[in-house]
């Protein structure tokens, strides 16, 4: 079993939509989770840091743990065109682990 | 501007060649990562640093090498026993300590010919 499982997509929504990423995880010592948005060829962004359960916001970006279900997501509200990148999930154990990334376009 | 640099941009290679990928840091970061990024299959570290003169192997270190003489840098050789070595390559740093986050580096795509 993988450390962290993610839903390659791809994602494609009209802008101005709600958009959801998630990622599920499989060690339930993993306490601090991140959230990158890559751009093709570039290098990851970190976007999102949080620590244990709970939601964290920032602009239009929401993240939120879910510790008792090993269960992250990140919430995006209204899409713009300039969001469509791959979105990474990443947590914290003694390296880090990371999802294989969500491809996601926003349409005009 | 603090941040992590890699050069080049592009990097070409032939076959039996060993090629060194920079990478360098201002922001004062203890730890130093290289990664691999293949399409379909996330990230994947080659080889880790946690402190000067020190570096530990990753998960697909056969065929890298590494070398941390500065804390501010920790380049990457890609030697000719590398059986498959066309990838985008990332350079990653953080402060020491299981709570702090990882920043990445603009990447160096190598391609073999």
């Amino acid at each position: 079993q993988k450390e962290v499982e993610q839903d390659p997509g791809p994602l494609s929504v009209p802008e101005g939509a709600i958009v959801s990423l998630n990622c599920t995880y499989s060690n339930s010592a993993f306490q601090y989770f991140m959230w990158y948005r890559q751009y093709s060829r570039k290098g990851p962004e970190l976007l999102m840091y949080t620590y244990s359960s709970g939601n964290k916001e920032d602009g239009r970006f929401t993240a939120q743990v879910d510790k008792s279900s090993k269960y992250i997501s990140l919430f995006i509200r209204d899409s713009q065109p300039s969001d469509s990148a791959t979105y990474l999930c990443a947590m914290r154990g003694n390296q880090f682990y990371f999802g294989t990334g969500t491809s996601l376009t926003v349409i005009p | 501007d603090g941040g992590i640099t890699q050069s080049p941009k592009y990097l070409f290679r032939k076959e039996g060649q060993n090629v060194t990928l920079s990478c360098e840091q201002n922001l004062n970061h203890d730890a130093m990562y290289w990664y691999r990024q293949d399409p379909g299959q996330g990230l994947r570290l080659i080889y880790y640093s946690q402190i000067v003169n020190d570096f530990q192997k990753g998960d697909i270190a056969e065929g890298y090498s590494v070398s941390r003489e500065k804390k501010e840098s920790f380049p990457l050789t890609v030697t000719s026993a590398q059986k498959n070595p066309t990838a985008f390559y990332l350079c990653a740093s953080s402060l020491a300590g299981a709570k702090n986050e990882q920043f990445f580096g603009p990447g160096t795509r190598l391609t073999v010919l």
